[in-house]
């Protein structure tokens, strides 16, 4: 079964310091990966997401992540976090099997920004 | 352009009893996808409704079910609530292998 993990449970940093959060997942066909971002009492945005060509994508308020296939991986970074970053994040795999498009959802990661 | 639009936002019902969330797709979209978030927890994929008929199902019992209109529009039912069953129901709409946009949701609390 296809499974996503997400490392880090609950990560704090100060403002200004550079975010990397892991995401791998399991499965070893062709997949569309995913960032969303729920930030506190709104719903789940999209960050970015990766279908094919270039594995660095860019998304939006300055995040981007790479696309490694022989780790089953797909990291989000952002080179200096603000305030406004304190969120919810969650990394989705989407299988590209005809009939399964089955989102999955890593178990999210919590991150506190301190001003 | 209306994104996802759910209702209601939040619902309180008591065990055993039985709950219909409905859910608008954005404009354009055709598939209309479900899960709960337990708190802390991600998203769980309940099932996905295309062209009126169930596509794909997780691993929910039977006391979940749903359906979709002519319209996309679509609805969650569940009945013999238990208390496991208060969460956050997501409604996520999407045309074929693109990405998922996501409604506000309902907060489901069974007492």
């Amino acid at each position: 079964a296809q499974s996503v993990s997400q490392h880090n449970h609950h990560v704090i940093l100060s403002e200004a310091a550079s975010l990397e959060l892991g995401c791998n997942y399991s499965y070893g066909g062709t997949v569309n990966l995913f960032w969303y971002v729920q930030y506190p009492g709104q719903h789940l945005q999209l960050l970015l997401k990766y279908f094919s060509g270039d594995p660095l994508v860019k998304g939006i308020k300055g995040f981007e992540a790479e696309f490694i296939k022989s780790k089953f991986s797909f990291n989000l970074r952002k080179p200096s976090v603000q305030w406004s970053d304190t969120a919810e994040y969650f990394c989705a795999a989407l299988r590209r099997d005809f009939g399964n498009e089955k989102l999955t959802f890593g178990t999210g990661t919590r991150l506190t920004i301190i001003p | 352009d209306a994104g996802v639009t759910q209702s209601p936002t939040h619902l309180i019902k008591t065990r055993g009893q039985q709950v219909t969330l409905r859910c608008s797709p954005k404009s354009g979209h055709d598939t209309v996808s479900w899960y709960q978030q337990a708190l802390g927890q991600g998203p769980q994929f309940i099932f996905q409704y295309y062209e009126e008929e169930e596509r794909q199902r997780g691993n929910f019992p039977d006391r979940f079910s749903g359906h979709q209109f002519p319209n996309y529009s679509s609805e969650l039912n569940v009945n013999a609530l238990l208390l496991g069953d208060s969460a956050l129901y997501l409604c996520a709409s999407s045309l074929v292998w693109t990405e998922a946009f996501f409604g506000q949701g309902t907060r489901l609390t069974v007492v």
